[in-house]
């Protein structure tokens, strides 16, 4: 079971926003800015969407943008294309644990 | 162009070990810290462990400790990442990725840019 919870799937029409949730604790996204975001398409290796909650990697769409209240943190991807079909994963910083823990992943669908 | 090239698919009995290498190129190696990432069939992500490139440290997951050795090779800009006593719950593939952010003071890397395309290691008597 992961440390920290995101919903198994969410949907949306191209054009629209959708938002992924990502839940923990006070001891990792509540305490800590270090929440981060990986996109996945199927069988590929994972690539870094958002890092320290809002801030995007160079190259990554401004249609993405990420943030953080209390102890959930969320991904919104604005204006859905096809190509966002993948795979979503959260990742923070936990006091319990150095390196880290993953969400159990989000597979957002574009109808 | 950045890149990390991975070591081909590997087949293993239980009990034996595997070792898989990660060769980087298109950046300075020993600045950055090679992290390895596994995902088992139809599941999420799990962090395995990091090495920093610049002074050999290591952390890592408390579940694998005592069967996972990480180490790099500077002179080849090469990380590899050995598990022994192999179970069929190691089944996965294998990731290694690069390019992220220190937080020091929490001994904390993450946020890496730069992945590799995986290495898919099955064990099966």
């Amino acid at each position: 079971q992961s440390a920290l919870t995101q919903p198994a799937s969410v949907s949306g029409s191209p054009g629209q926003s959708i938002t992924i949730s990502c839940t923990g604790t006070s001891s990792d996204i509540g305490g800590y800015n270090f929440v981060s975001w990986y996109q996945q398409h199927p069988g590929k290796a994972p690539k870094l969407m958002i890092y320290d909650v809002s801030y995007r990697p160079s190259g990554v769409s401004n249609r993405f943008s990420g943030s953080k209240s209390g102890n959930t943190a969320s991904l919104t991807i604005s204006g859905l294309q096809a190509e966002d079909e993948a795979d979503y994963y959260c990742s923070s910083y936990t006091r319990s644990n150095t390196l880290g823990v993953f969400g159990g992943g989000t597979k957002l669908t574009v109808l | 162009q950045v890149q990390l090239v991975q070591s081909g698919a590997e087949v293993k009995k239980p009990g034996a070990s595997v070792k898989v290498s990660c060769k980087a190129s298109g950046y300075t190696f020993t600045s950055y810290g090679i992290s390895w990432v596994r995902q088992a069939p139809g599941q999420g992500l799990e962090w395995m462990g990091w090495i920093s490139a610049y002074n050999g440290n290591t952390n890592y997951a408390q579940k694998l400790q005592g069967r996972v050795t990480m180490t790099t090779d500077t002179s080849t800009s090469t990380a590899y990442m050995e598990l022994r006593s192999l179970r069929s719950d190691d089944t996965a593939v294998y990731y290694c990725a690069s390019r992220g952010r220190w937080e020091e003071g929490l001994y904390y890397y993450y946020g890496m840019d730069v992945w590799g395309q995986g290495t898919t290691v099955t064990v099966s008597s």
